[in-house]
């Protein structure tokens, strides 16, 4: 049991190039969510998904776009990279149990645009 | 909207200090409460919660209570150690919402 994983864990891009940060969980949890966490500004949420099938933008969403591929996978892609997007970027999953709520984080993937 | 206040940091105690971060909120209705802790180089980790008021959550030697009346949810150790030495976070998660809301973070360093 893995729990959540998250590929790369650094990466430089410069300006303008696109990529792709891959987010796993095994815990077979519905909800879904990237944050990005930058100095003094707490995490923030991009995207998130309820379900497998769904996706709905969070309270940062511009310049980023997700994939729910399946229950398992939560994609996100930077199509045009750019400086502002420099950022420790982290995947959650969620679980909820007897209504009570645990969300579970990945190790996250440290982003630098040049 | 929903927002979470934190002191700022950093704290810096020695070891075997009594440790309190503060933490406020404002949100609508009855959220539920949560402190995260991040160790460095890692993902955060969910470290107590609370989901109603007057509730006390604790673990490892922390705890928290939720006060309505005050909209507060401190952070409370009362006896640190250095192993404790991380970001901590303050979150909410508002009624209906689906995702939490986070505080900015405080950096805590015990010395030996």
């Amino acid at each position: 049991n893995a729990g959540v994983t998250q590929t790369p864990k650094f990466q430089v891009l410069k300006t303008g190039q696109s990529m792709t940060l891959q987010c796993a969980q095994d815990m077979n949890h519905n909800s879904m969510y990237w944050y990005r966490q930058d100095p003094g500004m707490g995490l923030r949420l991009i995207y998130y998904s309820a379900s497998e099938g769904t996706t709905d933008k969070g309270e940062v969403p511009n310049g980023y776009n997700v994939s729910r591929l399946n229950k398992r996978e939560f994609s996100l892609r930077l199509e045009s990279a750019a400086p502002s997007q420099t950022s420790v970027y982290f995947c959650a999953s969620r679980a909820w149990t007897e209504r009570q709520e645990t969300q579970y984080f990945g190790p996250g993937t440290r982003l630098l645009v040049l | 909207g929903n927002s979470v206040t934190q002191m700022e940091g950093p704290v810096t105690l020695s070891e075997e200090a009594f440790l309190t971060i503060n933490c406020t909120y404002t949100a609508t209705g009855y959220p539920s409460l949560f402190w995260y802790v991040q160790y460095p180089g890692e993902g955060l980790q969910l470290l107590l919660k609370a989901t109603k008021a007057d509730d006390k959550g604790s673990n490892k030697g922390f705890e928290a209570t939720y006060r309505k009346e005050t909209t507060s949810f401190h952070l409370e150790k009362g006896s640190v150690q250095v192993s404790d030495s991380a970001v901590y976070f303050c979150a909410l998660r508002g009624g209906s919402a689906r995702q939490l809301t986070f505080g900015s973070g405080t950096q805590l360093t015990v010395l030996p």
